[in-house]
């Protein structure tokens, strides 16, 4: 089945430590981005990536880095420089051009 | 940047009735969707409305963009419609970053 998956659902992190986020999608979507949501409100935009090898800052890019060595995976590194990062974390894609994204599940992370 | 506004923050609905959902934007835009997020987490792209009308079964949507103001329109509700409607709008010069509202949570009852 084509779609994106996303792991893990459930990650705790000590604080310090950095985590590793994972997005695949088999869709052959050439657009990548990251999205944080916190609890009752909207999705903001950690980074987004429309072409292999390239990748632009969302509106809160601090404390994360990303990469997109493959069109299929665009993973997202929470550093230990993000104040706040408890959160639902979630990837999507698209086509170029297009205006529509299709979403993963999500990744929980709480930070103990 | 632009400001997204979306009322009512919550709805309490029983199964059967009809509700409209508002979305407010502070500037022009040229890409406005509105999705649904269940209970769990998923998002699904419900809508890609900058502007007139569209409709898929019971919803229905419309983007008044001279007025800056859409409307969400879903008829008799079922248990299933519950989750969060969000409402999702791109600067008219960045078409992929969507500027999100903070959406209205809607429960429909049995």
């Amino acid at each position: 089945d084509g779609g994106i998956t996303q792991s893990p659902k459930y990650l705790f992190r000590k604080e310090g430590q950095n985590v590793t986020l994972s997005c695949e999608q088999n869709l052959n979507h050439d657009a990548m981005y990251w999205y944080r949501q916190d609890p009752g409100q909207g999705l903001r935009l950690i980074y987004y990536s429309q072409i292999v090898n390239d990748f632009q800052k969302g509106d809160i890019a601090e404390g994360y880095s990303v990469s997109r060595e493959k069109k299929e995976s665009f993973p997202l590194t929470v550093t230990s420089a993000q104040k706040n990062p408890t959160a639902f974390y979630l990837c999507a894609s698209s086509l170029a051009g297009s205006h529509t994204q299709y979403f993963g599940p999500g990744t929980r992370l709480t930070v103990l | 940047g632009i400001q997204v506004e979306q009322s009512p923050p919550d709805l309490i609905l029983q199964e059967g009735a009809n509700s409209t959902l508002r979305c407010n934007f502070s500037d022009s835009v040229n890409n406005l969707q509105w999705f649904h997020q269940n209970p769990w987490g998923q998002l699904i792209n419900l809508f890609y409305i900058p502007s007139g009308t569209k409709q898929n079964g019971r919803l229905s949507a419309t983007t008044v963009a001279t007025e800056r103001y859409s409307l969400l329109y879903i008829s008799s509700s079922q248990t299933t419609d519950s989750g969060v409607y969000f409402c999702a709008v791109a600067r008219v010069d960045s078409n992929y970053q969507l500027i999100w509202g903070a959406g209205t949570k809607l429960i429909i009852k049995p």
